[in-house]
């Protein structure tokens, strides 16, 4: 059973418009949370981590946040870049040590036209 | 100048044939790890290596077999491929008490089995 849906499954903006990718998990215990951006045909870069109720992060156009009661994140991103097009994936530990596992969502295709 | 390298990057081969996906770090991370990525799945773990010699199956390691003879590498090795052992490996490492919240990972290998 998949433990971290992560919606719109796929998603098209105009370049400079703003974005919020979505994040429901059921992961127990939930220890931290991190979004992380895979260009096509790289790695996962991670991009910000959620570790507290109710945490909020910025990096520069991209902000998150982590509702813990609600096991829900969201991932916002202001003024999209046409290098912004990804795939982004939603992650939950259950530990915080390597004895921990990570459970990682399907990702959600983000596309930026011009 | 830190990063996760693997090779070769694209691999095709045919049914029955043994496959071998090399992984390496500059980080002294001690664990390492094994994934694979699926279209509309998200990352599986098929194993995680604590340090030398000491590897643990992940949650689909049925087919698949490791080495980890020297910290900063870890191999992959498939014994008479399958076709449904098509798919892009990625590996990861991270130091031990960090964990799930500190992984990095390589660039992927996208193999085929005809």
């Amino acid at each position: 059973k998949t433990q971290v849906e992560q919606s719109p499954q796929s998603l098209v903006v105009r370049q400079g418009e703003n974005c919020v990718l979505q994040c429901n998990y059921s992961v127990t215990p939930d220890n931290h949370l991190r979004w992380f951006k895979q260009d096509t045909g790289k790695g996962l870069v991670s991009l910000t981590v959620l570790v507290h109720e109710n945490d909020k992060t910025s990096n520069g156009r991209y902000s998150a946040t982590l509702d813990k009661d609600a096991k829900h994140s969201t991932l916002h991103i202001t003024a999209t870049l046409l290098d912004d097009t990804a795939t982004y994936i939603c992650v939950v530990g259950d530990r915080g040590s390597a004895l921990g596992r990570l459970h990682f969502g399907a990702g959600t295709q983000l596309i930026v036209i011009p | 100048d830190m990063k996760v390298t693997q090779m070769p990057r694209y691999l095709i081969k045919r049914m029955g044939e043994n496959v071998l996906l090399e992984c390496g770090q500059d980080m002294s991370h001690e664990t390492m790890y094994w994934y694979r990525q699926d279209p509309g799945l998200g990352l599986q773990l098929i194993y995680i290596s604590y340090d030398v010699d000491s590897n643990s199956e992940g949650d689909i390691p049925k087919g698949y077999r490791v080495s980890r003879k020297k910290r900063e590498h870890f191999s992959l090795i498939l014994d008479s491929a399958k076709t449904n052992q098509t798919s892009v490996y990625f590996c990861a490492s991270s130091f031990r008490d960090r964990g799930g919240a500190e992984q990095f990972f390589g660039p992927g290998t996208r193999l085929t089995v005809l």
